[in-house]
Order: C-alpha cells, then structure tokens, then sequence
C-alpha cells in the first residue's frame, strides 16, 4: 500500500460513547496530521505529530480527544463521550520534513456519526 | 490569528471556459500555498502548489498566481472540462511553514456545464 490508510471508513455511535480512529502513514513520512472537515468546510487543522512527538494541538482539540502515535508509525485519534457535535470527517494526512514543505497526502477519511 | 478566506463559493462554467478561484491569507510569514481538488466521497489531492519565492507557477491547464504584498493567490484553470467539477480548497502554512500543518479556505463547488 503507498497511501494513507485509514480505519474504519464509516462509524456510527450513540452520543456518550467512545471511538478510536486509526491511521497508517505513508511509510516513510515522519510527518502526521490530523484534520476534520464537516460538510461544506475545508479541512480544519486539530494536531500533528512528528515521529511519536506531538508538537502541535489546536484549540479546537477539546479534552475529550486525544491523539497518540506510540512508535512513529501509525496514529490513533480517541474522542472520548462523543457530542452530536463531534459528526464530521476525520482525516489524516502525511508527509515527509526533511522533504521541506512538501505535499501532505491524505486518506480517504472516517466519517462519524454521533446519534 | 491564522485565517484563509477563498471566494467565491459556487462557480459554474460552461465547458471550455475559464475558471478563477481566489484566496487571501492572514498570516504574512506564510510561505506554501497548496491547492486540493476533492471529487464527492474522496480524499482531497494536490493539484498545484507555490512557495513564496514564486510569483506564478503552471502545470498544463492550471496556474497559481501569489502576491505576497497583499496576501493574495489564485487557481486559474483554462479550458475546463466536465471532469474538474469538484470542490476546490486552497490552504496557507503559517509561521513559516515549519510544521507542514496547512490552514484551508472555506472551498469553492466548481460545476463546468458539458
């Protein structure tokens, strides 16, 4: 696989309950971030990581979420008592640092629904 | 703070005719300015990018202009084709681009009529 991957594409949970997302980078990128878009936005920018560190959170990233990549490979995205608030797109993307700026690839996204 | 605004919002073309879609930014140290292109129900995809040390840059029917006095870039795509209808999002990285993370404008629903 040269793409990112992201797991499940589709959850539906009740309001209150927890998800885990997962994303597998392209392998060789040190870089991961992680978006959400809702329907008729852009991407909105919640956190990134550089290998296992986590270097940057956005304001938007609640207490109720937390993100975690244990060995610079995958990354998983936890949103703990879900809001109806919460449905949205939840994608990942990647990309390379010592490539400078270059392109961030994105997944296919997880689509949550929160009933 | 961090800001991309992207206008306009819809846009429908008939075929072979020309499309501009146009973005400002807040951030003046911004120097990366990417363009996605994202077909219903799939991710989004670069189509072109510019650094600030660019002015214009092309690829085929596409170009991206970039006025960093007034914070400013556009898409420009020449004869269009019922295939470029998407939505179409331009994205900034602030504050030097150290971090690759990418700010986006609020999308463009582009419609090209066969």
């Amino acid at each position: 696989d040269t793409g990112v991957s992201q797991d499940p594409r589709h959850k539906i949970t009740k309001r209150g309950q927890n998800v885990t997302f997962r994303c597998d980078p392209i392998s060789e990128h040190n870089r991961l971030y992680w978006y959400r878009q809702t329907l008729g936005q852009g991407p909105e920018f919640l956190t990134y990581f550089q290998n296992e560190a986590q270097l940057e959170k956005s304001r938007l990233l609640s207490d109720r979420f937390s993100a975690e990549r244990p060995k610079g490979s995958f990354s998983t995205l936890e949103i703990q008592r879900t809001e109806q608030g919460d449905s949205a797109m939840y994608l990942c993307a990647s990309s390379h640092r010592d490539r400078g700026n270059t392109e961030a690839f994105f997944g296919q996204g997880t689509r949550l629904t929160v009933v | 703070g961090e800001n991309v605004e992207q206008h306009p919002s819809t846009l429908s073309v008939q075929e072979g005719d020309s499309a501009v879609i146009k973005c400002t930014y807040s951030d003046s140290a911004s120097n990366y300015f990417p363009w996605y292109k994202q077909e219903l129900g799939k991710r989004p995809q670069l189509i072109i990018d510019i650094r600030s040390n660019v002015g214009e840059k092309k690829d085929q029917r596409i170009a991206v202009t970039l006025n960093k006095t007034a914070k400013h870039f556009s898409l420009h795509i020449t004869e269009t084709q019922p295939e470029d209808s998407a939505v179409y999002f331009c994205a900034a990285s602030p504050s030097g681009g150290n971090t690759g993370k990418l700010i986006f404008g609020q999308g463009t629903t582009l419609q090209v009529k066969p």
